[in-house]
């Protein structure tokens, strides 16, 4: 069973659309994530959210909003798309909010055209 | 200054070498080091966490110095397997940062 999935694996849409990403974890963790990791391959994280409670909110801009439904789901849906969102975005769980391994998922591969 | 600083890499090496990271991080007050491999548009898997007392597993040796903020990763008798990007992660309460990789080319 897979513990972290994400879906779309792939994603490639125009300018200006709404897109989602959902993300599911089955290791009963009570801490999701989201992070980008743009074309130089770095990896920052966007949000946080510990037993569907936001605990971090970077600086992302609000046409990315998080959801969560449930401890096991932090859904991201990203309004207006612009070129630069181009992007993997991997979600991941931990069991609780600070030092623990995070368990990530295999990623979404964003392309805007 | 960036957070979580890595060695820029890439790291060429032949089967057998040995081999080290390190990474030096800015926040003091960090809690928590781990070592992070990511293969070639995969997602990171944790390789192994980082002890105040240094922690070997296997091949690998993982120190951390608090009083420089650096920490370092030691490869032993590389594989071709060992080929992947290695990142460094510094975690304070809420929050962890990872560094921007280093990668490491196995060669045989």
């Amino acid at each position: 069973d897979t513990a972290v999935s994400q879906t779309p694996k792939y994603l490639v849409t125009q300018m200006g659309n709404d897109k989602s990403i959902k993300c599911e974890q089955n290791l009963g963790h009570d801490t999701m994530y989201w992070y980008k990791q743009d074309s130089k391959k770095f990896l920052k994280i966007m949000f946080s959210y510990n037993n569907k409670e936001l605990i971090i909110n970077e600086t992302v801009p609000n046409r990315f909003s998080p959801k969560s439904p449930d401890k096991a789901h932090l859904n991201l849906h990203i309004n207006s798309l612009e070129l630069g969102d181009s992007a993997v975005y991997f979600c991941a769980s931990s069991q609780e909010v600070s030092g623990y391994e995070q368990y990530f998922g295999p990623g979404t591969r964003l392309t805007v055209t | 200054r960036k957070e979580v600083e890595q060695d820029p890499g890439p790291f060429n090496v032949p089967e057998g070498a040995t081999v080290a990271f390190n990474c030096t991080y800015s926040n003091s007050a960090s809690q928590s080091f781990f070592w992070y491999r990511q293969d070639c548009r995969k997602e990171p898997k944790l390789l192994m966490s980082v002890y105040s007392s240094g922690n070997e597993d296997g091949r690998f040796t993982a120190q951390l110095n608090r009083a420089s903020q650096y920490i370092s990763l030691l490869i032993r008798d590389s594989k071709l397997s060992d080929s992947a990007t290695y990142l460094c992660v510094v975690s304070y309460n809420n929050d962890m940062r990872f560094g921007a990789g280093t990668r490491l080319t196995v060669k045989p």
